[in-house]
């Protein structure tokens, strides 16, 4: 199917723990995002990537790590599983990464316990 | 530094009323992109509009509009005749030049929610 996945949807991990969020969209957009949704805080960057082997950090991104080998995938990864990082996350992708509507993936719900 | 100012936390209104959604946005940057997203509680993100800093021409769609203001820097969002469905979280964003794509700056949201 066309569009932008992100998997698993819901995930409970506990802390100190290594867990991965993916994300495959189909469009062969350039640029991906990470954004994390916190009540009061609205959504903040995480990490975004321009290209293939090209990412950069953004407003909130310590104790996550990404990669992009691959052109439709993005992963995320939290090494270390923190309390603080219990939120929901949207992978986003769009053509050129500025002035253009960015699609959202249907979001993970991460619980660290 | 960009920042998007969604005063209005929560709103409540009585089906078939009209509401306006405020957003104010700061940046130094003259070139930039502004954009209305709406999250239905099934929790996705679903885009409704973009405008663009040159472009201060409001726009209606259906029972949609929007008011673009660069003078005070505002960009505010008008549903006429609100509907149940129109219940939702509506985050304002911000995305500007810079000399690269920095993603998105979001406002925090405003609850709307449409009493039948």
């Amino acid at each position: 199917d066309a569009g932008i996945t992100q998997s698993p949807r819901y995930k409970i991990t506990e802390t100190g723990r290594q867990v991965t969020l993916m994300c495959h969209q189909t469009w062969s957009h350039s640029y991906m995002f990470w954004y994390r949704q916190d009540l009061g805080h609205g959504l903040r960057l995480i990490y975004y990537s321009a290209a293939a082997d090209i990412t950069d950090k953004g407003e909130v991104p310590d104790g996550y790590v990404v990669s992009r080998s691959k052109t439709e995938n993005f992963p995320l990864t939290l090494e270390s599983a923190t309390r603080s990082q219990t939120s929901v996350y949207f992978c986003a992708s769009s053509e050129t990464g500025y002035g253009t509507e960015a699609f959202f993936g249907q979001g993970t719900r991460l619980t660290v316990v | 530094a960009q920042k998007v100012t969604q005063a209005q936390t929560e709103i409540s209104v009585v089906e078939k009323e009209d509401v306006t959604l405020d957003c104010v946005y700061e940046t130094r940057d003259t070139t930039y992109y502004l954009f209305w997203y709406k999250q239905p509680p099934s929790g996705e993100l679903v885009f409704l509009i973009r405008r663009n800093s040159f472009d201060e021409q409001n726009e209606i769609s259906g029972r949609y509009s929007w008011n673009f203001q660069k003078s005070t820097s505002s960009f505010n969002f008008t549903i006429t005749a609100s509907q149940v469905v129109d219940s939702a979280v509506y985050f304002c964003a911000l995305e500007y030049s810079g000399g690269g794509a920095d993603g998105l700056t979001f406002g925090k949201g405003t609850h709307l929610i449409i009493q039948p």
